[in-house]
């Protein structure tokens, strides 16, 4: 089973600021099947990147993945308001299908 | 416009078994894989497994190797997940999640398991 590691359970930033979220996994990950999710409170995740490096339909460019192998990265350009949550990297290149455990961004 | 729409919270003794279903619209089925994914409260999120609608054939999560069985009626594009010999740790959201890039979810469904 692969293991993904999300080093940082919170980052607290302000709007505006750029955001660096790390997922490193701990062996590589097949075909460069990374997804990352974005969760809010009584939410459903929503998917932002799949394929380590593409964006899900609609979401904003400010969002993008890069990584290969075992080690992953979501950044956010430029924090807005509705930008703060909990953001989960995934893993769907061999089961199972594992996620880590999660970095909440906050407001500082 | 795609759209899995799961049925209502639940409530269970230990030992007893839950069935969740996912009815599907706004795409062809069999054509995407479902899977399901469980998040307990205030934990984060964890892959149970896979079927496909199409052939039925199904993968699963170790962890819930012979508790959990998924299962899906292609007639009325639903699929189903059963999870047995439930404990209060099986006490959470779950969600069916069609594959694909457009990264679609139900709903959620809270289970909660208590005497």
């Amino acid at each position: 089973e692969i293991v993904l590691t999300q080093s940082l359970g919170t980052l607290s930033l302000s709007p505006g600021e750029r955001a660096t979220l790390s997922c490193r996994a701990s062996q590589s990950v097949s075909s460069n099947y990374l997804a990352w999710y974005q969760q809010k409170p009584g939410q459903a995740p929503r998917l932002l990147i799949y394929g380590a490096s593409s964006r899900a339909t609609g979401i904003p460019d400010r969002f993008s993945g890069s990584g290969s192998g075992t080690d992953f990265t979501l950044t956010i350009s430029r924090l807005e308001p509705e930008d703060f949550a909990v953001y989960y990297c995934q893993q769907y290149g061999s089961s199972p299908y594992t996620f880590g455990q999660g970095t909440k961004v906050e407001i500082k | 416009q795609v759209q899995l729409v799961q049925s209502g919270a639940e409530v269970k003794k230990p030992g007893a078994s839950m069935k969740v279903s996912c009815k599907a619209s706004g795409y062809t089925f069999s054509d995407y894989q479902m899977h399901w994914v469980r998040q307990a409260p205030g934990q984060g999120l964890e892959w149970m497994g896979r079927i496909n609608p199409k052939s039925g054939g199904t993968i699963y999560a170790q962890k819930f190797q012979g508790r959990v069985t998924l299962t899906r009626d292609t007639s009325v594009n639903t699929a189903y997940m059963e999870l047995s010999r439930l404990t209060s740790d099986d006490t959470a959201v779950y969600y069916c999640v069609k594959e694909g890039v457009d990264g679609h979810w139900g709903q959620g469904t809270l289970v909660t398991v208590s005497s």
